[in-house]
């Protein structure tokens, strides 16, 4: 069974203090890995699409790196507005979509 | 991408009523998901709604307690029927866009049920 699994599952750091986010994944012929930004109150909001391994997509502050088991989801010297929870999909070739449980960041100033 | 607009955005509502959840696309588009996502938990799909034929419903979801219509290519209405306290969650309309950038989300309906 498809399986997605992120951590950690709430991250708190100081504005400027990089980390890394982590999605494991197991699934039947990947199609495609996404990563969405949820703030409070609102519906997830597409980031990234990645589809091999080896594949990086960034955007502003943040890198999406792909590997056969894992993706990462890299913050530099992030901002308090960075602050939300971060989600991994992985689409597999059957296009059934399954979510990870997300990881909640926190940035303090 | 497309605009998704939901309503109702929440609401409070008392144990063995029903609660209907609209959900409008300002473009045309062949099948619509309806998620539930509960605190720390993933999405999970309830079911996928094609335009003129009954809605697939996963494991564990059932027509009789979430009633989808589709009645055009840019609507579909979810009702959670009978509810109770497990009911309560954030309900998600989605639909995929075609460029490789997953699913669009509407911005949820957070359902407390009392």
């Amino acid at each position: 069974e498809d399986q997605v699994t992120q951590s950690p599952e709430a991250l708190r750091l100081q504005e400027g203090e990089s980390s890394s986010l982590n999605c494991s994944y197991t699934v039947s012929g990947l199609r495609g890995l996404f990563w969405y930004r949820q703030d409070p109150g609102k519906g997830p909001e597409f980031l990234f699409t990645l589809y091999s391994a080896g594949e990086e997509k960034e955007k502003e502050r943040l890198k999406a790196t792909l590997t056969k088991k894992e993706s990462f989801l890299h913050i530099t010297a992030p901002k308090p507005e960075d602050s939300a929870t971060y989600l991994c999909a992985v689409q597999a070739n059957n296009n059934d979509m399954r979510f990870g449980a997300g990881t909640r960041l926190t940035v303090k100033p | 991408s497309a605009v998704i607009s939901q309503k109702p955005s929440r609401d409070i509502c008392q144990r063995g009523t029903s609660l209907t959840i609209q959900c409008q696309v300002d473009s045309q588009v062949t099948m619509m998901f309806w998620y539930r996502q509960q605190p720390g938990q993933s999405l999970t799909l309830i079911a996928t709604a094609n335009q003129g034929s009954e809605a697939t419903y996963e494991s564990g979801f059932v027509i009789d307690k979430f009633p989808i219509s589709r009645p055009n290519l840019t609507f579909s209405t979810l009702t959670v029927s009978n509810m109770s306290p497990e009911d309560s969650s954030i309900y998600l309309c989605s639909v995929e866009e075609g460029t490789g950038r997953g699913y669009t989300f509407g911005s949820g309906t957070r359902l407390t049920v009392v």
